[in-house]
């Protein structure tokens, strides 16, 4: 079952824009939520997170938004750069401390 | 640059070889993290281990594979009689604690002819 989904599999922007990449995760027991940035031949880099007591995070041009009710997070980028292209994995955090990550969004930001 | 290494970076075997990879986390890490990643995929949990020991494990990971972290710091992955099912990507992640992010390798791609 996936616990974790991200129903955008590819996001184009042009640069300057804010993208807004989503994510839906179905087990309410998820509290701690974490996004990884994936350039190719690399391995994940972790880019900002944000616990359930909360409902926005912000660290620069890169900000995360939680709805609770809604199991429903997202994440903003602005201005996007070029070089802000690349897949981006939202991952929950179990409750056994291990990364539930989804499917990826592919993000395409134009020049 | 003293980030999560892996190697080695690809590996290509025939089916029904074994092969083992190696992880080094970041030094005073405590806990290790393997995954894997198929196309398309996002990366899926296989095991993880506090310090040398391993406390759990993912029912992907089937009796073929094994990871061992010896003394605490770096970590094998091994598939035995591999299938060409397992060809993806593996990676490994470190982290200080339970609490910490996760900082991934760049993983070992691998490809079962």
């Amino acid at each position: 079952d996936q616990q974790v989904k991200q129903n955008s599999p590819s996001l184009s922007v042009q640069e300057g824009r804010i993208s807004i990449l989503n994510c839906d995760y179905t087990n309410s027991m998820f509290d701690y939520f974490l996004w990884y940035k994936k350039y190719p031949a690399e391995g994940p880099t972790f880019l900002i997170s944000i616990s359930s007591i909360k409902d926005k995070n912000e660290d620069g041009r890169f900000t995360v938004f939680l709805n609770k009710s809604a199991k429903h997070l997202s994440l903003h980028i602005v201005p996007s750069q070029p070089g802000d292209s690349a897949v981006y994995f939202c991952a929950p955090l179990s409750a056994t401390n291990k990364l539930i990550f989804g499917t990826g969004t592919l993000l395409a930001v134009q020049p | 640059d003293t980030g999560v290494s892996q190697n080695p970076r690809h590996k290509i075997t025939k089916r029904g070889q074994n092969v083992t990879f190696r992880c080094d986390p970041i030094s005073e890490h405590n806990r290790l993290y393997w995954y894997r990643q198929t196309l398309g995929q996002g990366p899926e949990f296989l095991t993880y281990f506090q310090n040398e020991a391993q406390l759990e494990k993912s029912r992907l990971l089937s009796d073929r594979f094994s990871a061992e972290r010896p003394k605490g710091s770096f970590s094998t992955l091994e598939i035995q009689r591999t299938e060409q099912g397992d060809s993806a990507m593996y990676l490994c992640a470190s982290s200080l604690n339970g609490d910490s992010p996760l900082h991934f390798g760049n993983g070992t791609r691998l490809t079962v002819t």
